[in-house]
Order: C-alpha cells, then sequence, then structure tokens
C-alpha cells in the first residue's frame, strides 16, 4: 500500500529565508505532484515531475524528484509573505493512477 | 468561468438527512474524483469514476454513495449524514492519454459540510 509522508507538517519561517519541504513515499513512483492550497480555498498544481532527476522552477520554489530515494523536495528560497499557504505533494500510484497525498505541510511566512 | 464547479459551496445539516454535493466540469475528462479534507489528514479519497459506467470505491467510501449522471456531472450523497462527516470536500477531474501520460488533477472550489 502506498503512503505519503511529509514533513515538517508546520513550518513558521522568517521572510528572506531558505528552508525544504520533504515527501517520502512507500512503493515505487516516478509521477509525484505538488499542490498549494490557501486558506478555505481549492487546491492549484504547482509541479508536475514525471521522471527520476527531474526539476522544476516556478519564482522562489523548486521541487525535484529523486525516485530510487521515494523522495521529493520543495525547496523556498528567499521566503515572502506570499507563500504562506499549505504544500501537498502527491504520489501517483498503482494501476488506476490515483494520487496518495501527503498530509500537507502548513507554512507561515512572519516578516 | 471555473473549469470545476461545486454546489453547494457550504451547507449545514443535522444528523440523519440525506444531502447531496454536485460537481460539474467543462473541461471534458473522463475521470472524476470526489475527496473529504480533514485537519491534518490531508485529502483522502471516497469516490472515482473513469467514465459515466464505471464507478469506484475509494478508500473511505461506508456512508458515502456517488452518481455518474453524465462526463461532465458526478454528485456525492450522504445517505444519513453523521457528525463525523463534518468536512470539506472536494471534487477533481483529469485526462491521462497516451503512452506516458500522467494523472494531473483538477480540483474544484470545495464544499464546507457541517453535520450538527
Amino acid at each position: 500500500e502506498l503512503k505519503v509522508e511529509q514533513n515538517p507538517l508546520f513550518l513558521s519561517m522568517q521572510e528572506g529565508k531558505n528552508y525544504t519541504i520533504y515527501c517520502n513515499y512507500s512503493t515505487t513512483s516516478d509521477r509525484l505532484y505538488w499542490y498549494r492550497q490557501d486558506p478555505g480555498k481549492s487546491l492549484e498544481s504547482l509541479f508536475v515531475l514525471l521522471s527520476n532527476g527531474a526539476v522544476k522552477q516556478e519564482g522562489r520554489l523548486m521541487a525535484s524528484l529523486d525516485t530510487k530515494a521515494r523522495l521529493s523536495t520543495l525547496h523556498i528560497t528567499a521566503a515572502v509573505h506570499d507563500l504562506s499557504a499549505t504544500y501537498f505533494c502527491a504520489v501517483e500510484g498503482g494501476a488506476t493512477n490515483k494520487l496518495i497525498f501527503g498530509t500537507g505541510t502548513l507554512l507561515a511566512v512572519q516578516p | 468561468d471555473a473549469d470545476v464547479t461545486q454546489t453547494p459551496r457550504n451547507r449545514i445539516t443535522k444528523t440523519g438527512k440525506r444531502i447531496m454535493l454536485e460537481c460539474s466540469q467543462t473541461k471534458g475528462h473522463d475521470r472524476m474524483y470526489w475527496y473529504r479534507q480533514d485537519p491534518g489528514l490531508g485529502l483522502r479519497l471516497i469516490y472515482y469514476s473513469f467514465d459515466v459506467k464505471d464507478i469506484n470505491k475509494g478508500e473511505i467510501s461506508d456512508g458515502y454513495s456517488v452518481s455518474r449522471q453524465a462526463q461532465a456531472k458526478f454528485s456525492l450523497s450522504l445517505e444519513s449524514a453523521i457528525p463525523n462527516q463534518t468536512a470539506l470536500y472536494f471534487c477533481a477531474t483529469s485526462e491521462p492519454t497516451g503512452t506516458g501520460s500522467y494523472n494531473e488533477q483538477f480540483f474544484g472550489p470545495g464544499t464546507r459540510l457541517t453535520v450538527l
């Protein structure tokens, strides 16, 4: 059974600092997704990672995938308040390509 | 206009009542999903449908039923609501196609359901 773990669950950071969110999963997959959710809002797709070594960047966010380690990272560079949100990773698995979501990381960027 | 819409957006109901949540999409996708979100638990899959004639249970289907009325419409019903079904419910769609395709899902705005 595919399990997905994110850490940390909560991250408070100062503006201008760098940090990384980790997403570990339990069975083989080379399809991983990152989503952002603002409070009370829907999930917005951020990155789609489709192979070992894949790296995607958008603004201050960069996501990478290591399928051998079953690990994806979401790196935040020089955080700004607008990045405050909950970030979810989701791993695609099984014959039906279902997504299994991590529990989310609540990011709070303080001025 | 939003590609995936959900109605109602908010609903308060009482224990034992029947309630239906509706989802419509204009993306032309065949696959549709219902999830519930609870604090600290992420999103959990309730039901999913790969086409009008295909309905499948997810990891937490007990107490729920669904209907796929058309390619564009997928409804979730709670036959007899109970308080622990209080949650945020999301509908999603996807359309993986061809060799090497992937299953990126697109989410509706959510329905906040409170069962008293």
